[in-house]
């Protein structure tokens, strides 16, 4: 069965320390990895996914096959940063499970001034 | 707003009564997912189209839950004899499938249930 684990509900920092959302996951295959972020009274929205290995608003995130871990950092985190963020997975693309995301339980990140 | 978009946004119901909820994609997706959101808890997959077909429905979804995208465009969710468990965010997403290029899922803002 397919499972993404966000160890943390809640995590604080302070602008511009750095910041680390941990996210784990189980998937027998090739997943692709997404972070999902909702500020607030928005819509989900995504923030990136592992096969774009890009740096959307300074936040980047590594896939460890290794360690099955998805984990969202960023060297400087800002007050504007602050918001909702779900780790999900889904099936490769052309793979019956594709499109059908799987989410954890979200982190909840509060940037103090 | 041309994103997803849901309607309506609230609807407080009595335990016992249907309901139903649309959904309007974005006009050229043809993949259109419906989630369920409990209060701490991240999205849950309840069933999937592509275009008009229904191609999957999560365990989740018991036979109160009933959803159709006639002419794969919009959808609809309908729950029969709504029980206080039902009492959730629902929401819909839709993309383009995996071969059109982006398979990014657009989320609409979802439609809050409370059953009493």
């Amino acid at each position: 069965a397919q499972r993404v684990t966000q160890p943390e509900k809640l995590l604080s920092v302070f602008k511009g320390a750095p910041v680390e959302l941990k996210c784990n996951y189980s998937y027998s295959g090739s997943p692709e990895l997404f972070w999902y972020v909702q500020y607030s009274r928005q819509r989900l929205q995504l923030l990136l996914r592992h096969i774009s290995r890009e740096s959307i608003k300074g936040f980047t995130a590594d896939l460890n096959k290794g360690e099955t871990s998805f984990h969202l950092k960023k060297p400087f985190a800002q007050e504007e940063d602050s918001a909702m963020y779900y780790c999900a997975l889904s099936g490769r693309p052309g793979g019956t499970s594709y499109g059908k995301l799987t989410f954890g339980q979200g982190t909840i990140l509060t940037v103090h001034p | 707003d041309t994103g997803v978009s849901q309607d309506p946004r609230h609807k407080i119901t009595k335990r016992g009564q249907n309901v139903t909820f649309r959904c309007d994609p974005i006009s050229e997706h043809n993949r259109l997912y419906w989630y369920r959101q409990t209060l701490g808890q991240g999205p849950e997959f309840l069933t999937y189209f592509q275009n008009e077909a229904q191609l999957e429905k999560s365990r989740l979804l018991s036979n109160r839950f009933s959803a159709e995208r006639p002419k794969g465009s919009f959808s609809t969710l309908e729950i029969q004899r709504t029980e206080q468990g039902d009492s959730a965010m629902y929401l819909c997403a839709s993309s383009f499938d995996w071969d059109r290029g982006s398979t990014e899922a657009f989320f609409g803002q979802g439609t809050r249930l409370t059953v009493v």
